[in-house]
């Protein structure tokens, strides 16, 4: 399992563009890179998942650049309800187990 | 997309008894279930993965006979805490793949259930 290092928490307003990194050095050719959020006191739920260049759906963008070691989670114009944990996996999308790592704590101020 | 419930959402219980925390996908078939454990401020913590029919498998570090998992149907995995004490307090949330589909976005969490154990 590739390990990932990403900022603990961060702080941003509403309206902004969030970008939370995440450090993946020794992420494998067969791994692919999930986000999670979770809002307190509920399940994790999946954001998106990706495995090179830019993938895109309704809620975020995730970049990838060509060596893969890194990857930007992109949360276009938040607002107060996107505060939550986030938590970026990397591991190949068809593993046996979900382990999740510390997740970086967002909080979106007025 | 898929549905898991959790219930009890929540339970507070006196030190040295037993409580049940139930697990079910309420739209969809999993063979697969998880059981994860979160204290305040800290991650999510796999305890142990529970497949129907069969015996769950714990992490390390985890004791098997005190989190008794069932997982006797292809909709519900029971999370039993047994003699539970104050350091047992947590939030325990569970996840279910869907059956035969096993990429990482096909497992959905429940809601988590927090107990309190006085």
């Amino acid at each position: 399992l590739a390990k990932t290092t990403q900022p603990i928490s961060m702080d941003s307003y509403e309206g902004q563009e969030v970008n939370i990194t995440c450090s993946h050095n020794n992420i494998a050719t067969n791994d692919y890179i999930t986000w999670y959020q979770q809002f307190p006191s509920q399940g994790p739920r999946f954001i998106i998942q990706g495995y090179k260049t830019k993938v895109t759906n309704e809620v975020a963008s995730l970049f990838i650049p060509a060596d893969r070691k890194s990857s930007t989670l992109s949360l276009p114009r938040v607002s107060l309800s996107d505060t939550a944990v986030y938590y970026c996996l990397v591991a190949p999308n068809r593993d046996d187990k979900i382990i999740f790592g510390k997740g970086t704590r967002l909080h979106i101020l007025p | 997309g898929a549905v898991v419930s959790q219930h009890p959402s929540w339970v507070i219980c006196k030190s040295g008894t037993s409580v049940k925390i139930e697990c079910r996908s309420l739209d969809f078939q999993a063979t697969t279930m998880f059981w994860y454990r979160q204290f305040p401020k800290q991650s999510l913590m796999l305890m142990a993965t529970s497949n129907e029919g069969s015996k769950a498998t714990y992490e390390q570090g985890v004791e098997k006979d005190k989190f008794l998992i069932n997982h006797a149907s292809l909709t519900l995995s029971t999370l039993t805490v047994t003699s539970a004490h104050p350091e047992d307090s947590s939030f325990y949330i569970c996840s279910a793949r869907v059956s035969g589909r096993d990429a990482l976005y096909e497992q959905y969490f429940g809601p988590g259930t927090r107990l309190t154990v006085t």
